[in-house]
């Protein structure tokens, strides 16, 4: 059974930084990608990017590029997001998720984590 | 603004049918059969409903179906039932290097 587990919520100040991980399960994970999806307080879904674990090709939205890192660790089968410097504005529930990739394209999504909620403010 | 539109509402009474619609353009819906339709109820994850335009998941009622006309996807919820009420975001490949556009999202109302 394929499964994801995210880490738990978030609390931040702007300025700091954070990472959140998503440990996946139940399928070979270096031969699939793997990757992130935003959903902003009572917003919409939006892609942030994937990562392809095999050899750490990453794509990112360009709405999210050079705004967090994508990463994984092989060994212990887990894909992370990180900020550098969050803000207000990174408040979101964020979701781990397996896509199915065409030409490095999303065409849908049938296993999601649980989301970790990221709370930023002063 | 989202790359998909959606209506932000839609509604119907138990049993009756309900149909939302997904307009994008000739670049992602209209240029390829990959479609997808997800459920969200509040404080879950998103769950895949429809792919493929018109595939159902293993699980999914057949209550739900999904179709495709030019640059605009529908999505029909036959027999509504309460546990239809929810909000529903489409999606649509849109070209290699390309992640991807979602819809705005559709909130389902069950009255």
């Amino acid at each position: 059974e394929v499964q994801l587990v995210q880490s738990g919520a978030e609390v931040k100040k702007p300025g700091e930084s954070l990472k959140i991980s998503c440990k996946a399960s139940g399928y070979t994970f270096s031969s699939d990608w793997i990757g992130w999806v935003r959903q902003m307080p009572g917003k919409g879904l939006e892609w942030m990017g994937f990562i392809w674990p095999g050899d750490s090709d990453t794509r990112y939205s360009p709405s999210f590029q050079g705004q967090v890192t994508i990463s994984a660790d092989k060994s212990i089968t887990t894909a992370y997001v990180q900020w550098s410097s969050l803000k207000a504005s990174d408040t979101a529930m964020y979701y781990c998720a397996r896509p199915i990739m065409v030409r490095e394209g999303v065409v849908s999504i049938f296993y999601w984590g649980q989301g970790t909620l990221v709370t930023v403010s002063s | 603004q989202s790359a998909l539109t959606q209506p932000p509402s839609a509604s119907g009474s138990p049993g009756q049918s309900v149909t939302i619609s997904c307009t994008g353009t000739s670049s992602d819906v209209g240029g390829y059969n990959y479609v997808s339709w997800y459920q969200q109820h509040p404080g879950k994850a998103p769950k895949l409903m429809i792919y493929d335009v018109n595939k159902r998941p293993s699980g999914v009622p057949d209550r739900f179906s999904g179709s495709k006309s030019g640059n605009t996807a529908s999505l029909t919820v036959s027999g509504l039932q309460a546990e239809d009420e929810a909000d529903y975001y489409c999606s649509s490949y849109a070209g290699s290097n390309n992640l991807g556009v979602f819809g705005g999202g559709t909130k389902l109302t069950v009255l």
